[in-house]
Formats: structure tokens, sequence, C-alpha cells
């Protein structure tokens, strides 16, 4: 079966403790994002990548940091210093779309409910 | 500029009857706009998506109007089920070179159609 997993589903962390959100894909997609859901927000784009050991900042990317050593692999860490870690953290990936033709869809992940006490 | 703005907020429709969502946006660079559907605790799924060259797109009971020189495009859901009660995201991006494209997301609207 193709698809995105992140890991865990929920996930509790005192304040000031760092955090790493787990994603993985196995559809061979070259790009990979995060986003942040609030309700009455939609999502919001933290950090995307195109290409392994290469990423870029989204909107919100204070407070966060990424790495893209694999392909299949885009893990996100919420440091102490995001202000509002609180939030359901969904992944995604599409293809590079670079390519001609290809849509420009973009897979999500199942989601990470984080909450921070 | 970069805004998709999206209506209602939620949504209470019978089933069978007819459900529709509406965004708008300011930038005329994008070029392509999906409709996403999530369900509580899921991931967004692509519902269905339209490029600006056509002005409605219809898949099943899904049909997506747009209209180019408004800067609005709507979700239609023809016939709506209970199984349709869902969060309805529209989005819009434009691609800029790269692998990558920016998704920009309107706030969503909950969908609950009564049986």
């Amino acid at each position: 079966d193709g698809g995105i997993t992140q890991s865990p589903k929920y996930l509790f962390r005192k304040e000031g403790q760092n955090v790493t959100l787990s994603c993985e894909q196995n559809l061979n997609h070259d790009a990979m994002y995060w986003y942040r859901q609030d309700p009455g927000q939609g999502l919001r784009l933290i950090y995307y990548s195109q290409i392994v050991n290469d990423f870029q900042k989204g909107d919100i990317a204070e407070g966060y940091s990424v790495s893209r050593e694999k392909k299949e692999s885009f893990p996100l860490t919420v440091t102490s210093a995001q202000k509002n870690p609180t939030a359901f953290y969904l992944c995604a990936s599409s293809i590079d779309l670079s390519r001609q033709g290809v849509s420009y869809e973009q897979y999500f992940g199942p989601g990470t409910r984080l909450t921070v006490t | 500029q970069q805004q998709v703005k999206q209506s209602p907020q939620s949504l209470i429709v019978q089933k069978g009857g007819i459900s529709i969502i509406n965004c708008a946006y300011e930038n005329t660079a994008f070029d392509y706009f999906p409709w996403y559907q999530q369900f509580p605790g899921k991931g967004p799924a692509l519902l269905i998506a339209i490029r600006p060259d056509v002005s409605e797109k219809k898949e099943g009971r899904f049909t997506i109007s747009f209209n180019k020189s408004a800067k609005q495009f709507s979700l239609h859901i023809m016939d709506s089920q209970p199984g349709d009660s869902a969060t309805y995201f529209c989005a819009a991006s434009f691609y800029s070179g790269g692998a990558t494209n920016k998704l920009i997301f309107g706030t969503g609207t909950l969908l609950a159609v009564q049986p």
C-alpha cells in the first residue's frame, strides 16, 4: 500500500520540551510539505522540501525545524521557541512538478495531534 | 493578495439537497484550484481540482464552477448525502518553477447533511 504515514497519532509534551514528528512516504515523491491546522484557520505551510538535503521556510516557520536526509522521510521538530505548539500537524507530498504534465495534487498523511501543557 | 476567502464557515443541508461552498481570491497568477475533503481526525484528500482555462469541471456529484473575471470559484455537491458530512477546504496555487507548489488554503467549511 502506497501512502504517507505519520506517527504518533497523538503526542503530549510539557512546555519547554522539543518534540519531533515523523513523516514517511513510499510514493517515491520528490516534494514534501509540513502544514499546521488550527480550528477556523485552515492549513498553513510550515516548511517544504523539493529534494534531499534541501528545504525552504513556509509562511509560519518560526519555532520549527526540519531535515531531509532521505527522500522518504521529512521529520518536523517543534522547538520550545514555538509560542503556541498545540495543533494538528499534517505532512504532505507531491510529484516533482517540474516534470511535464504532472498533477499538482498534494497527498496528505493522517496527521499528528500535538498537545503541549 | 495571497489569501483565499472561503464561505460559509458552516453549512447544514438536507439529504438530497445541493451544497454550495464559495471561494474568492485576489492573486491572478493562481493557476490551480483544488478542493479538499477532510473527515474528523484524518488528513485532507483531494476531491476535485480545476485550472483557469475551463469554467466548469464535474466529477460525479461534485462540480467546480470557476469565474475567472470575478476571481471566484465554488464547489457544488449535488444530491448531498450524510456521508458527505465533512470539512471542505478550497485552495489555490501558482507554479513558479522547481519541484513544489505552495497551496494557499481557505479557512474551511463544515458541512452537515441531515438525513
